[in-house]
């Protein structure tokens, strides 16, 4: 167990919906990072958050967005869903950025 | 852009052998990851290397950095079949406070007995 936490486990939507996955980092870490692991992209930096404030953005695409709150979680919110959506969203913390990172359990979205 | 190549994809391996997987990378870094995932589960950290010559041991494994060259490798020796999983290499595309993980394809581990 990593110390980091998601919630849901698993998701099942419909296309055109919009969800949020939850995030809460280890205890003590301040940075908060997103990524997508899908079968044909393989696994994928989305963004980075430090001490609530956006730090690095990846490959997200415009119908997503995130934001990290003053307790330091953290949503990443999906609109406008796509079947290729479907994938395995993970979230990693670390207690500062350029240090390792320990990833939580992910959310499984499925879009039908 | 920096990107990751790890190879082979695929490895089918009899308990006892031992044998590499390789990751190259292809911009200047000195931090690199290794990590374990099993089917439909998160990924645990397996090696931290943070700089270059680093050499790392865990049982069976052991993994090493040449930042000059741009290559890892992860070395298994004496495979058993509870080493089966997908293996993958991440490097730390980092600057100033940012920094994010750009991960290698993964290659999947069987161990055969």
């Amino acid at each position: 167990d990593s110390g980091v936490t998601q919630t849901p486990k698993h998701l099942i939507t419909a296309t055109g919906q919009r969800v949020t996955l939850r995030c809460s980092p280890r205890s003590g870490d301040l940075s908060v990072y997103w990524y997508q692991q899908s079968l044909d992209q393989g696994l994928q930096f989305l963004i980075q958050y430090y001490n609530g404030e956006e730090r690095a953005k990846g490959n997200i695409l415009e119908r997503f967005s995130a934001q990290q709150f003053p307790d330091l979680h953290s949503e990443l919110n999906l609109s406008s869903l796509e079947l290729g959506d479907s994938a395995l969203y993970f979230c990693a913390s670390s207690v500062a950025a350029g240090l390792e990172q320990f990833f939580g359990p992910g959310t499984r979205l499925t879009v039908l | 852009e920096l990107k990751v190549e790890q190879n082979p994809l695929f490895l089918s391996m009899q308990e006892g052998k031992n044998y590499t997987i390789y990751c190259n990378y292809s911009t200047t870094s000195d931090r690199l990851y290794w990590y374990r995932q099993d089917p439909g589960k998160s990924l645990e950290s397996l090696f931290v290397l943070l700089s270059n010559g680093a050499v790392k041991q865990e049982g069976r494994l052991m993994a090493s950095l040449d930042t000059k060259a741009r290559l890892s490798t992860l070395h298994i020796t004496a495979a058993v079949h509870d080493l089966s999983a997908t293996y993958f290499c991440a490097v730390d595309a980092y600057g100033g406070a940012t920094n994010k993980l750009i991960f290698g394809t993964g290659t999947l581990l069987a161990v055969q007995p």
